[in-house]
């Protein structure tokens, strides 16, 4: 699976949007890039997954670079409560030899502050 | 089905005992995951099982470790010998195929050696 490289922290102010960028330089084309994100004291909890085209979903937008090369997660309007650890993760699907674990790097700490 | 459940939350250990952590996946996943989990570090990948089957193991499962799932239901994992080194959060997941969107992780269990 494809490296990626995130910042370790980033602040966000309430109510505004938290834009959270992610390198993948080395993704493949059949890779896929997920976000993670992991609240303290909790395992990490599914955001959004893509493969070259935008998503959207009710937690989050994920903008993917035309080369994929890289992508940003977007809160739109951040809480108290999107304080955590965000992990970019890029992966194959099914079909690869990785029987579908996730590897995670070190993530990039969010904090949204009032 | 209120998802992953891991038992129990805490243990404290003194070095050399040896301890055993529980999963109890969502009941209609086939496939569970085992990830530990340092202080400021992303979960690291330990086992797979697929039913009852344990399919890959990471190298960082050193032969004190052992994982079962024997009726594809709940695992156990177990630490022999504890070291002070093996003081981690310890995490179990579920998936019911491998893609990435669809895995549930349990709260985990943060194991103290003293």
């Amino acid at each position: 699976d494809a490296k990626t490289t995130q910042p370790p922290s980033m602040d966000c102010a309430e109510g505004r949007a938290a834009n959270l960028p992610c390198n993948h330089s080395t993704i493949s084309g059949n890779e896929y890039v997920y976000w993670y994100r992991q609240i303290h004291s909790q395992g990490p909890q599914y955001i959004i997954h893509g493969l070259k085209n935008n998503e959207t979903n009710e937690m989050a937008s994920l903008i993917i670079t035309e080369d994929r090369k890289s992508s940003t997660l977007i809160l739109p309007h951040a809480t108290l409560r999107d304080t955590a650890v965000y992990y970019c993760i890029v992966r194959v699907e099914a079909g690869g030899t990785s029987y579908g674990k996730l590897t995670f790097g070190q993530g990039t700490i969010l904090t949204v502050h009032p | 089905d209120t998802g992953v459940s891991q038992d129990p939350r805490h243990k404290i250990t003194k070095r050399g005992q040896n301890v055993t952590f529980r999963c109890d996946p969502i009941s209609e996943h086939n496939r569970l995951y085992w990830y530990r989990q340092t202080l400021g570090q992303g979960p690291e990948f330990l086992t797979y099982f697929q039913n009852e089957a344990q399919l890959e193991k990471s190298r960082l499962l050193s032969d004190r470790f052992s994982a079962e799932r024997p009726k594809g239901s709940f695992s156990t994992l177990e630490i022999q010998r504890t070291e002070q080194g093996d003081s981690a959060m310890y995490l179990c997941a579920s998936s019911q195929g491998p893609l990435g969107h669809g895995y549930t992780f349990g709260s985990g269990t943060r194991l103290t050696v003293v």
